[in-house]
């Protein structure tokens, strides 16, 4: 079974200042983890995606994301914010086999403020 | 735009109707994938089809829902007696292949709200 943890509903951070989003994940196989974007009335983007090799993951954006097997972690970082970040933030864990059926976690809200 | 369509973007029905809502993949992408986000969630799987066969309905809640794609395209979600619990955004997904590194493109979602 896979499951996703997100730490914090809400993250609220200056324009410039440096972005964190948490998410611990859950899997009794290797996973595969993912990063998503959700602006209002939108579909979800994904910003970034682990499969296998680098631990380091760019995405689009400037957005990056660290796999730390050790601390069962993924999370999503950008040196500095603009007003444009602002959406809701999914990550999620998938299989490396078969099809991808991607679990969710219940996203972060990023606001941006001037 | 080439990106995955659905339709209606908004269905406000009764409770107890038939509802029916769109997906329109990427052309080309043989994999197809309903979601379900409920207020305040992550989307949740409901369905995979491969072609025009359902490959993994595991997710579908009760028998009450029910998808077809029949000609490996469009797909269609398809919800009898319906439920309030039954609101949430339902969200369509396709990628290339159903191989666990491809990509999936989702929709703008329909958006159900059932009175």
């Amino acid at each position: 079974a896979q499951s996703v943890t997100q730490l914090g509903s809400h993250v609220s951070v200056s324009e410039g200042a440096l972005v964190l989003l948490r998410c611990n994940y859950s899997s009794s196989v290797p996973p595969y983890l993912f990063w998503y974007v959700q602006y209002p009335n939108q579909g979800l983007q994904l910003l970034l995606k682990y499969t296998t090799g680098a631990t380091l993951v760019k995405g689009i954006n400037g957005f990056e994301a660290e796999f730390k097997k050790s601390e069962t972690s993924f999370h999503l970082t950008k040196p500095s914010a603009h007003m444009s970040d602002a959406a809701e933030y999914f990550c999620a864990v998938g299989r490396n086999t078969g099809f991808q059926k991607l679990v969710f976690g219940t996203g972060t809200r990023l606001l941006v403020s001037p | 735009g080439a990106g995955v369509s659905q339709t209606p973007s908004n269905k406000v029905t009764e409770k107890g109707k038939y509802v029916e809502l769109r997906c329109d993949p990427i052309s080309g992408h043989t994999a197809l994938y309903w979601y379900r986000q409920s207020l305040g969630q992550g989307p949740e799987f409901l369905i995979y089809f491969q072609g025009t066969g359902a490959a993994d309905d595991s997710g579908l809640p009760n028998d009450r829902f029910f998808a077809v794609r029949p000609e490996g395209s469009v797909s269609t979600l398809k919800i009898q007696r319906t439920e309030r619990g039954d609101s949430a955004v339902y969200l369509c997904a396709s990628s290339f292949s159903g191989d666990s590194y491809n990509e999936q493109f989702f929709g703008p979602g329909t958006r159900l709200t059932v009175l």
